[in-house]
């Protein structure tokens, strides 16, 4: 059964950078079109983009509101989705999860990153 | 980017009960749409796919309907493991992957 186990979260001054981390096992990592999701306190879920797979293109789509401050990569060598965050504000507090969506559904439990000063 | 707009944002409803939530897309998205249940402090997880395609394991109570910009997602007979928030999502992967801003659905 697949898995995913994110990490890197923690407390982060404003317009710091953090770099998340998505461990995956028990599927073919290197096949998946991956995704980052995040959710604010109390609030709902906001699709953040998508990493293809290599073998359609491995490019990113990302929405608008992150364009330009967040960055995904994939290694599929290690079997790991990558969020690079940048210029950090206090809005992009959130539990920030990566999944797989699509019909194989896998979803990590959650990496929480906290902004403030 | 794509706007998906939910109906309501909050349903309160008995066990028993049938309830309905509806999902608009500012676009034609066909029946790229999907629909997860979360609970709190868990990961949402998936329902349907394709506007009415259920997935594995989930219960026939829930169903799905609807093509281009309209869909409602259907709980018949609803179950006390129900109560949870309800999020649409579009899915055509050449659009962003827009939720929508999610119903929750409490015990009356």
């Amino acid at each position: 059964e697949g898995q995913l186990v994110e990490s890197g979260g923690g407390l982060v001054k404003p317009g710091g950078s953090l770099r998340l981390s998505c461990a995956a096992s028990g599927f073919t990592f290197n096949n998946a079109w991956m995704h980052w999701v995040r959710q604010a306190p109390g609030k709902g879920l906001e699709w953040i983009g998508h990493i293809k797979s290599k073998a359609n293109g491995g490019t990113t789509e990302y929405a608008a509101p992150v364009k330009g401050r967040f960055t995904i990569s994939r290694d599929d060598s290690k079997s790991t989705l990558y969020l690079q965050i940048n210029n950090l504000k206090t809005e992009d507090t959130a539990i920030y999860y990566c999944s797989t969506l699509g019909r194989t559904d896998i979803w990590g439990q959650g990496t929480t990153v906290t902004v403030s000063s | 980017d794509i706007q998906m707009t939910q109906s309501p944002s909050f349903v309160s409803a008995s066990v028993g009960d049938t309830v309905t939530i509806t999902c608009r897309a500012s676009q034609d998205i066909n029946n790229y749409l999907a629909w997860f249940q979360q609970k709190p402090g868990k990961a949402p997880k998936l329902l349907l796919y394709g506007a009415s395609g259920l997935q594995g394991g989930v219960p026939s109570r829930f169903r799905g309907g609807g093509l281009g910009t309209e869909f409602t997602l259907i709980i018949d007979s609803l179950q006390p493991e129900d109560f949870a928030t309800y999020y649409c999502q579009q899915i055509n992967s050449f659009l962003p992957n827009t939720f929508g801003g999610g119903t929750k659905v409490e015990i009356k």
